[in-house]
């Protein structure tokens, strides 16, 4: 069975800009969430999604939203990019939601803001 | 709030030596706890969880953990480290939320393996 899969693996943008990061759960998985990895703050959670529907969200601001499909995938989405949201941006998926159910993770979409 | 604190940022240890990596945790109820692998470029691989029961826990590549509720930690052992245990080590904390978990996690402890 595949893994998480993120794309791209790589990124850069500048200040300002926006950008939108994919991820592909495992075949059969209907939860993802996403985290921030960042030197500074560790790793923070960002938001979880469940059939579609948001179910949790982590302190982020408004910038950053996300959406899932009917297929499980799910992106990401930050806009006017500062320098603070380079980070390493992990997704992380389940059968079900609750922590009975392990999270699978992806190998992440680094994202280097200029 | 819950929170979790990992003490050491870096841990050195010689190839066959016991490992300890510890993780203490603040949590107003019983809590979720895990911990995690990452390797270099890598996403993260859980190493074990504790829900309840059995406060020793054994989890995958030889490793185990204790939850010490009266000592609020939750610290990884394992007997016998390889050199392919050099990674960073994460413990993390949650409850549920409306079914969900919304893990707090700490700030990791690199681990390094002389041969």
């Amino acid at each position: 069975k595949a893994g998480v899969t993120q794309t791209p693996r790589y990124l850069i943008k500048t200040r300002g800009q926006q950008v939108t990061l994919s991820c592909s759960p495992i075949s059969g998985h209907r939860s993802v969430s996403w985290y921030q990895q960042t030197p500074g703050q560790g790793l923070q959670f960002l938001f979880e999604y469940f059939s579609e529907t948001q179910r949790n969200k982590g302190n982020f601001p408004g910038r950053f939203s996300g959406r899932q499909f009917s297929n499980s995938r799910s992106e990401m989405n930050v806009s006017t990019l500062e320098l603070g949201d380079s980070a390493l941006y992990l997704c992380a998926s389940s059968l079900d939601v609750g922590p009975n159910n392990e999270q699978f993770f992806g190998p992440g979409t680094r994202l280097t803001v200029l | 709030a819950q929170s979790v604190t990992q003490p050491d940022i870096h841990i050195t240890v010689s190839e066959g030596a016991s490992l300890e990596l510890r993780c203490n945790y603040s949590y107003g109820a019983t809590p979720y706890l895990f911990w995690y692998v990452q390797s270099p470029g890598q996403g993260l691989q859980l190493l074990l969880k504790y829900f309840s029961g059995d406060t020793l826990v054994q989890g995958i590549k030889g490793f185990e953990a204790e939850f010490k509720r009266s000592q609020s930690s939750f610290n990884l052992r394992k007997p016998s480290v390889h050199w392919s245990d050099a990674a960073e080590y994460f413990c993390a904390v949650g409850g549920a939320s409306g079914g969900s978990y919304i893990p707090t996690f700490g700030r990791g402890t690199s681990l390094i393996v002389h041969p």
